[in-house]
């Protein structure tokens, strides 16, 4: 059972939009620590796509952009392609485990 | 280039003992924070333990504390994580993960290795 929440599985056409949520509670994203987003195809290194919420690193398309509310943050990826099919993991900080904490995933398919 | 890359990995039996290693390169170690993440087989990522630039401050995760120490040698620019009492659920591929962030609670992890695989069987 992770502490943040992610939909085990999502799912898009290409080209359409699609968003990963990602919930927590009053000790981490609540808290107002940072949520990160992070890419991974098993048997790769993972790629960070965004951190401090909104920022993505240099090479990451803006197809993919990051949101945070309240307890909640989410992951949008707009015009789909089929080299988007892959794991996505969020991160934050948990201050009643004094932690780093992942989400358990989100598996993205591009029909 | 900018990189990591680990070894180490293998089998070992349940209470065995196992030292990880990650090799950094293109950027400049000593100044950055080093963490090791782990995903179990058909599960998560999992924050395992980060070391300070100086490594004079380490961190744990609860599942791990008093089992397994995390060191650097910045000379070598190189990570280290000594495993101890190793059992089943600690069988996963061992992400090296260099980390990036303003204050503690903001940490995250900018640049990452392929990992290496460590089961844990009899």
């Amino acid at each position: 059972q992770s502490v943040l929440t992610q939909p085990p599985s999502v799912s898009g056409a290409p080209g359409q939009r699609v968003t990963i949520s990602c919930t927590g509670s009053s000790s981490n994203i609540g808290a107002n620590y940072d949520v990160h987003w992070y890419q991974h195809l098993p048997g790769t290194a993972p790629k960070l796509l965004i951190y401090g919420n909104t920022n993505r690193p240099s090479g990451v398309p803006d197809r993919f952009s990051g949101s945070k509310s309240g307890t909640s943050a989410s992951l949008a990826i707009t015009g789909l392609q089929a080299e988007d099919e892959a794991d996505y993991y969020c991160q934050s900080y948990d201050s009643s485990l004094t932690s780093w904490v992942f989400g358990g995933g989100t598996k993205l398919t591009v029909l | 280039e900018v990189q990591l890359v680990e070894s180490g990995g293998g089998l070992v039996q349940p209470g065995g003992s196992l030292r990880l290693s990650c090799a950094a390169s293109g950027f400049t170690y000593s100044t950055y924070a080093m963490s090791w993440v782990r995903q179990a087989p058909g599960k998560g990522l999992e924050w395992v333990s980060t070391a300070r630039g100086s490594g004079g401050y380490t961190y744990y995760a609860d599942s791990v504390k008093g089992r397994f120490t995390i060191s650097r040698d910045n000379s070598k620019n190189t990570l280290y994580l000594q495993m101890s009492s190793l059992r089943a659920e600690d069988t996963a591929v061992y992400h090296c993960a260099k980390g990036r962030g303003v204050g503690l609670g903001n940490w995250y992890f900018d640049l990452w290795g392929r990992g290496t695989l460590v089961t844990v069987s009899s």
